[in-house]
């Protein structure tokens, strides 16, 4: 039990299909944040959101969409994906952006477009 | 361009010491973090180190030199529950965290 919950945890889409993932962080955190981790490589953020505001946006493509409605939640809306998305997706939240507050992740949702 | 190197694998014994290496050159520094993540599980906080020095936690240590770029994880008496990967991420100016690739650390009986 992380104190993070990311639902689903396994998700296959075709490409023109329109999903969303979505987080919950039971640790009263003020950022949350959307990363993808593909094999061998660095994990890339996505998204960050504080206080509720998007503060971050790391050239991501409009085909992923992020919504934050409070504090606590998080969603990444998907659709018209590429087989290049498929990846795992993991979601963090930290007490605020900034020093030593370490990030909390998620399982993660292991996404395959097909 | 900001850059995080570490081993892309490393292999030890069961009851040994590893040390698991990172270098960094990124745009200013806010603290250096390391994360254990096991296949198919989420990371997990391990050590955080701002100043330079030796930050203890039982079996695992984390080292800082802030001058050299460089920082390194040491795991003592390891077990095979220490399988995993091992992720570098430091925070640059803009207090954002720039990931390694991570290190395979396998265990062997």
């Amino acid at each position: 039990e992380t104190g993070v919950t990311q639902t689903p945890r396994h998700l296959v889409m075709g490409m023109t299909n329109k999903k969303s993932l979505k987080c919950e962080q039971h640790l009263g955190h003020n950022a949350m944040y959307w990363y993808k981790q593909s094999a061998k490589k660095p994990l890339e953020l996505m998204f960050v959101y504080s206080l509720e505001e998007r503060v971050e946006n790391n050239s991501v493509p409009s085909r992923f969409s992020p919504e934050c409605p409070n504090s606590s939640h998080l969603f990444l809306h998907l659709h018209t994906l590429q087989p290049e998305d498929s990846a795992l997706y993991l979601c963090a939240s930290s007490q605020d952006g900034t020093g030593s507050a370490e990030a909390f992740f998620g399982q993660g949702t292991r996404l395959t477009v097909v | 361009g900001q850059n995080i190197d570490q081993p892309t694998e490393m292999t030890a014994t069961e009851g040994a010491i590893v040390q698991i290496n990172c270098t960094y050159q990124t745009s200013g520094f806010n603290g250096l973090f390391w994360y254990q993540q096991h296949a198919g599980e989420a990371p997990t906080f391990l050590s955080y180190n701002v100043l330079d020095g030796l930050e203890e936690k039982g079996r695992f240590s984390s080292f800082l030199s802030r001058s050299k770029g460089y920082s390194y994880l040491l795991l003592k008496e390891l077990q095979m529950k220490d399988s995993a990967s091992y992720l570098c991420a430091v925070r640059d100016s803009n207090y954002q965290l720039i990931w390694g690739a991570g290190t395979k650390l396998i265990i062997k009986p």
